[in-house]
């Protein structure tokens, strides 16, 4: 079993769409949860970090933690083209573990 | 402040060859990670460094790879007698403290070994 597993998509979503990305962890004791965001051929960018369950707003993104159901969630409103890329899901244990990554498209 | 600065952006080995990759963290920084990314793929830890200690390489192929980060300079990932399975991208990042934090990560450097 895989520490972090996101489905790879790809997820397409029209432009004004909210885009759901989904990620589940196996270490019941992971402390910190954040979603990076990579565009073809660069680095990963950090957009968010949650840290307890509920949600957390920044903008148009939206982060939900269930820590119960062992599952982290990543909603943007409003999808804009430019926000076509893949987001890594990322949690700690012993490590800082990545998932694979969704990679999502929005057409305009 | 400069964000956290990786060197070659681009390396071209030919397999047999050695391959040194640097990494210079964010200023205020004393903790590095390397990760590598194959193509479609996502990252994997490799090993994770403080000023001249090795904290955790469990990550790290037992043969061939080799990391450091000494008191004065950057920390260099170091691939001796290349093959064309090391072709990835390696992403450097540092962080102030321990992992409890998000990673700051460098631009990459894209290994294609020939």
């Amino acid at each position: 079993q895989k520490e972090v597993e996101q489905n790879s998509g790809p997820l397409s979503v029209p432009e004004g769409a909210i885009a759901s990305l989904n990620c589940t962890y196996s270490d019941r004791g992971s402390q910190s949860f954040f979603w990076y965001r990579q565009y073809s051929g660069k680095s990963p960018e950090l957009i968010m970090s949650i840290y307890s369950n509920g949600d957390k707003e920044d903008g148009r993104f939206t982060a939900q933690l269930n820590k119960a159901s062992q599952y982290v969630s990543l909603l943007i409103r409003d999808s804009q083209p430019s926000d076509s890329a893949t987001y890594l899901c990322a949690v700690t244990g012993n490590q800082f573990y990545f998932g694979t990554g969704t990679s999502l498209t929005v057409i305009p | 402040n400069a964000g956290v600065m990786q060197n070659p952006r681009h390396l071209v080995r030919r397999r047999g060859q050695e391959a040194r990759l640097r990494c210079s963290p964010m200023k205020g920084h004393s903790h590095v990670y390397w990760y590598r990314q194959l193509p479609e793929e996502g990252l994997k830890f490799m090993v994770y460094l403080q000023k001249e200690n090795i904290i955790d390489e469990s990550g790290m192929p037992k043969e061939r790879f080799s990391a450091e980060f000494p008191k004065e300079g950057p920390s260099i990932l170091r691939i001796q007698q290349v093959v064309r399975g090391d072709s990835a991208a390696y992403f450097c990042a540092s962080s102030p403290s321990n992992r409890v934090y998000g990673y700051t990560f460098g631009s990459g450097t894209r290994l294609t070994v020939v």
